[in-house]
C-alpha cells in the first residue's frame, strides 16, 4: 500500500511566477490537507479538501488555491510567487482524525 | 484561532535518560492532540495521540498525558536511544472526524547522546 506521495520533491522558481504542487493520498483516504513549513518551523496548516470542495482554510491569502480530483489527489497552487513563499509545502491525507504526510515539495524562490 | 506553544525549543539527553516535551493550548474546544516526529529531511510521522476524553495513553517507551483544565499536554520518552534523536511537534486541533486543521507548536529538537 503506498503512502501519500508528492510532486515534484524539489521546485526552483522566480518572484512573480505561478507554481503547481501535486499529492496522492493514501488508498483509501478521502480527505486532503496542505500545511507550509517554514525552515525551523511548525506546518502552517493552508486548507483541505474533502468531496473535491474546499472545506476549511487556514490564514493564507488568495493567491494560494487548490483543487480535488474525482480519484481524491490534489493539486495546490501559488500564483504571483513571493521570496516568503520559500518553504517545504507538505500535504497529509485522512479518513479520520489521524493525517498522515507526504514527503514534502521543497519550493526555493528566487 | 487556536494557538500551540511548545517548550523546550531545544533538549539533550544521556543515552537511556528520559526527555519530557510539554505543550499548552488556548481553546477549549480542541479535543484531539497528536505528536509527530520528524528527521532531517524526512516527513513528519505520528508517533502518538491522544482524545480530550482520555487524560494518559501509553505505547512502549512513549506516553502522553493531558490535562483539559490547564490546557496542557506532554510527552513522555522513556530509556531514550540515538534513533529518538529528532524534532518532535506537538498539534492540537477541535472538530470531528478527518474534518481537522491541526495548529502545530514550533517544535523541539531532542539530542540524545550515546
Amino acid at each position: 500500500d503506498a503512502g501519500v506521495t508528492q510532486s515534484p520533491t524539489h521546485l526552483i522558481k522566480t518572484r512573480g511566477q505561478q507554481v503547481t504542487l501535486r499529492c496522492s493520498p493514501k488508498s483509501g483516504h478521502d480527505t486532503v490537507s496542505w500545511y507550509q513549513q517554514a525552515l525551523g518551523q511548525g506546518p502552517q496548516f493552508i486548507f483541505q479538501y474533502y468531496e473535491e470542495e474546499e472545506r476549511q482554510r487556514g490564514n493564507f491569502p488568495d493567491r494560494f488555491s487548490g483543487h480535488q480530483f474525482p480519484n481524491y489527489s490534489s493539486e495546490l497552487n501559488v500564483n504571483a510567487l513571493l521570496l516568503g513563499d520559500s518553504a517545504l509545502y507538505l500535504c497529509a491525507s485522512s479518513l479520520q482524525e489521524t493525517q498522515y504526510f507526504g514527503p514534502g515539495t521543497r519550493l526555493l524562490v528566487l | 484561532g487556536e494557538n500551540v506553544e511548545q517548550h523546550p525549543s531545544t533538549l539533550s539527553v544521556q543515552e537511556g535518560d528520559s526527555a519530557v516535551i510539554k505543550c499548552t493550548y488556548s481553546d477549549s474546544a480542541s479535543n484531539y492532540f497528536p505528536w509527530y516526529k520528524q528527521e532531517l529531511g524526512k516527513r513528519p510521522q505520528l508517533i502518538i495521540d491522544i482524545r480530550s476524553n482520555v487524560g494518559e495513553k501509553k505505547d512502549q517507551r512513549i506516553a502522553v498525558t493531558l490535562n483539559k483544565t490547564a490546557k496542557h499536554f506532554s510527552l513522555h520518552i522513556t530509556e531514550t536511544q540515538p534513533e529518538d534523536s529528532a524534532v518532535y511537534f506537538c498539534a492540537a486541533s477541535m472538530g470531528g472526524g478527518s474534518a481537522r486543521q491541526l495548529t502545530f507548536g514550533s517544535g523541539t529538537q531532542l539530542t540524545v547522546l550515546p
